[in-house]
Parts: C-alpha cells; sequence; structure tokens
C-alpha cells in the first residue's frame, strides 16, 4: 500500500532564505507525481506536477525534484516571502487506478 | 466564476440532521471528486465520478450520499452524521478520470458535527 510521509511537518524560516521540503513514497512505481499548496481553511492549488519520467519541474522560484528510485521528491523555494507561507502538500499517482495518495503536509511559515 | 465552487462554506449540523453539500465546476471537465480532510490526516478519497458514473468509492459509509446529476454538479447528501465526521470536505474536478491527476479544487465546507 503506498504512503507518503512529508518532513518537517513544520517549518519556520526568516525572509530570503532557500528552504527544500521532503517527501518520501513507499511504492517507486508511481505515474506522477504533483505538489500542491493549502491556504488555511482553503482548497488545494497544483503549484507543479512531474511525470515518473522526468527528474525536475520548475515554476518560477520553485523547483521540484523526483528520484522514482528511491522514492523522493523535494520541493526547492528560492528567496521565500511571507506569501510563501502555506502548508504544501506532496501527492502521488499510482500505476493501478485513478487515486492520488496525499502526504499530511509541511506547513511553513516565512517571517518578515 | 472561479474554476470549482463549493457552497456552503462553513455548515454546523446536529447528528439528526440531514444536510447536502454542493460543488459546481465551470471548467468544462468530466471527472469530479470528493475528499475529506480531517485534522492531522491526510486528504482521503471518497468518491469519483467520471462522466455521472460514480467509478470509485472507497469504503465511505452510507451515511455520506454523493449525487451527481451531470458533468458540472456535485452534490454530498449528509444524514446522521457523528462527530468525528467533522472535517474539511473538499470537492475536486479534473479533465478525465484518468491518471493524470490534474486536480482542480474547491475552497472546501468547513462541516462542524456536534
Amino acid at each position: 500500500k503506498q504512503e507518503v510521509t512529508q518532513i518537517p511537518a513544520a517549518l519556520s524560516v526568516p525572509e530570503g532564505e532557500n528552504l527544500v521540503l521532503n517527501c518520501s513514497f513507499t511504492d517507486s512505481a508511481i505515474y506522477n507525481l504533483q505538489w500542491f499548496r493549502q491556504d488555511p481553511g482553503k482548497g488545494l492549488t497544483s503549484l507543479l506536477l512531474i511525470q515518473s519520467s522526468q527528474r525536475e519541474q520548475t515554476s518560477g522560484r520553485l523547483n521540484a525534484s523526483l528520484d522514482k528510485s528511491s522514492g523522493r521528491s523535494t520541493l526547492y523555494i528560492a528567496a521565500s516571502q511571507p506569501g510563501d507561507s502555506a502548508t504544501y502538500l506532496c501527492a502521488v499517482s499510482n500505476q493501478a487506478g485513478t487515486a492520488l495518495i496525499f502526504g499530511k503536509g509541511t506547513t511553513l511559515s516565512v517571517s518578515s | 466564476e472561479t474554476g470549482v465552487t463549493q457552497t456552503p462554506r462553513h455548515l454546523v449540523m446536529g447528528m439528526t440532521n440531514k444536510k447536502s453539500l454542493k460543488c459546481e465546476q465551470h471548467l468544462g471537465h468530466n471527472a469530479m471528486y470528493w475528499y475529506k480532510q480531517s485534522a492531522k490526516k491526510p486528504l482521503e478519497l471518497m468518491f469519483v465520478y467520471s462522466l455521472e458514473e460514480r467509478v470509485e468509492n472507497n469504503s465511505v459509509p452510507s451515511r455520506f450520499s454523493p449525487e451527481c446529476p451531470n458533468s458540472s454538479h456535485l452534490f454530498l447528501h449528509l444524514h446522521t452524521l457523528q462527530p468525528e465526521d467533522s472535517a474539511l470536505y473538499l470537492c475536486a474536478s479534473s479533465p478525465t478520470s484518468n491518471r493524470d491527476g490534474l486536480l482542480f479544487f474547491g475552497s472546501g465546507t468547513q462541516l462542524s458535527v456536534l
């Protein structure tokens, strides 16, 4: 059974720092991996989607990498800003079905 | 109009009440989903509808009853809920229900069961 783990559960950094969020999954036979952002009490916004054949995706200050063989993904945020404060969730789509399997998320707080 | 709209945003109900959550998507997508997000737990997929047909039901108790009258609307009918059903209920849509996984979420309904 696929399980997704995100470490750390919470992270506080000063504005301007570069930071890395980690995601690991137990079954490497994934179809794709997605990073989402969730603001308090709100829905999820997709940030980056990496197909299993890809190694990374970039969007602005965000860069997500994927290492399928080791079951890991990282989300790199460059020059963090207070507006980046949110919960970041990692989710994988496996080969067998349509369901995305989510981690519990990392709650990021960026102070000015 | 935002892509996926959920109403109400907040709902408080007693254990004997019957209520419904509504979701509407304006993206022309063919698949719609209900997720449950409880505190300190990962998002749990509840139901998947593709072209108004239920294609997945993840062992959800019968006190939750989904309805998809057309590809733009999705309902979740609630009756005789338990306090542990209190959670954020999120609706999502995607172009298809295949493994692409590109989901667009609504803002959710925060449900409290007293």
